[in-house]
Order: C-alpha cells, then structure tokens, then sequence
C-alpha cells in the first residue's frame, strides 16, 4: 500500500511555455500533499503544502503565480511551471501522507523537468 | 524551524562493510523518518521512527527523541546500498543534507 505516482518521469520543454506534473495517491486519500524541488547534489527543498479543496501554503522565496499548485482531489495534486525558464529546470517531487500519517511519507518517482 | 544535521557527508565502504550514519536535530521532534534516494532519484521509505529501534533486513534505525539525535546502521553493505540517505522531521519535512553512500565491490 501507500503508492504514489507522479508523471511525467521527466520532460522538455520550451521557455515560455507551461508544464503540468500529476500526483496521484494510488491507493490512499492524501488530504495533504507536499511539493518539492532538487537541484543536482543538493537536499530536497520544500516548495509549498497541497491541501485538498483549498489553497495551497507556500515556502518564502517560492512564488506562486510561476508554480501554480491544484489539489482538486483527495487523490490528485497537479503542479504547473507556468512561462517556464530555463532557471526552473530541476527534478520536483512530491509527497503524500495518508491520515492518520502512521507510517510515514510516501513520495513519487520525481519528475525531471528541462527548459530549453 | 527545525534543523536537520546528517554525517558524515560522505562515505565509501567496501561491500560487506557496516556503518551508522547520524542526523541531529536542533529541536525536539515528534517524527522522524529515513529514506535512501536512489541513482535514479528515487525515494525510498526506510523507517518512520519518532522513537525507538527498528529492524528490516540489514538495516535498522534507533531515534533518541530526548537527545534529539537519530542513527541509521547498515550491516553487510552491498553496492545496491548505494545513494542518497536522508533523514527527515516532520510536521511539514525538513531534510537534512543527506550523506552520499558509495559501497564498492
């Protein structure tokens, strides 16, 4: 149990365009999902908190017109690179902690994001 | 907020060697939980210890909640070991800087 998907695996795009990455609790309702950017060789560092039916919570410094973030479902958080640059190429990730959170965060495969 | 501290930043062991990797923190913690990043980037769910001693495998993992500190010993290390292992404090996590694991065979 606890699985959860995110797609795509990886893709490139062109600046100025808008990319969407999907993260689906298989198995699971996710009330919260979490967002997360690495960079090469770096710790992962947390961009903002996906709550279902409302807004999501960003981290200072992440802004959120450029990383719009969607929690439509309890199954379902989407996050859009809107304008893409190449500065926003990076490997996102995302979390998800069912309720109650008794066994921990589990997190998607990551998407390797390039904008070229 | 919560910092997070992992040594050593690096290790290389040869196969069959055992190590402990630490993370402190600089606040108490209510939960904590280690993964191992692998080539591929992906994140792998060792233990959710908040306190306590786990055991799986070759692997075990002992949280010292009062003295804010967390250890991860690997026993018998194999090149599949290989990677990223962070420890991370929740509420919202917070990871530490990882320490990269090369086991050569």
């Amino acid at each position: 149990g606890a699985v959860v998907s995110q797609h795509p695996s990886r893709v490139i795009c062109k600046s100025g365009t808008s990319v969407k990455i999907e993260c689906r609790s298989l198995d699971f309702q996710a009330t919260t999902m979490f967002w997360y950017r690495q960079f090469p060789k770096q710790s992962l560092m947390l961009m903002a908190t996906s709550n279902e039916g409302s807004k999501a919570t960003y981290e200072q410094g992440v802004e959120k017109d450029k990383f719009l973030i969607n929690h439509a479902s309890l199954t379902l958080s989407t996050l859009t690179v809107t304008s893409a640059h190449p500065e926003d190429s990076s490997f996102y990730i995302c979390s998800a902690s069912s309720v109650p959170a008794n066994y921990g965060y589990t997190f998607g495969s990551g998407t390797r994001l390039t904008v070229v | 907020g919560i910092q997070v501290e992992q040594s050593p930043p690096d290790l290389i062991l040869q196969e069959g060697a055992n190590s402990t990797l630490r993370c402190n923190f600089s606040d108490s913690v209510n939960n904590l939980q280690w993964f191992h990043q692998n080539p591929w980037g992906q994140l792998i769910n060792l233990f959710y210890i908040p306190s306590g001693t786990k055991q799986n495998g070759r692997l075990s993992a002992t949280t010292v909640a009062t003295e804010r500190y967390s250890l991860l010993y690997i026993s018998s290390s194999q090149t599949t070991d290989s990677g990223v292992y962070f420890c991370a404090s929740y509420g919202k996590l917070t990871f530490g800087q990882g320490t990269i694991l090369t086991v050569h065979p």
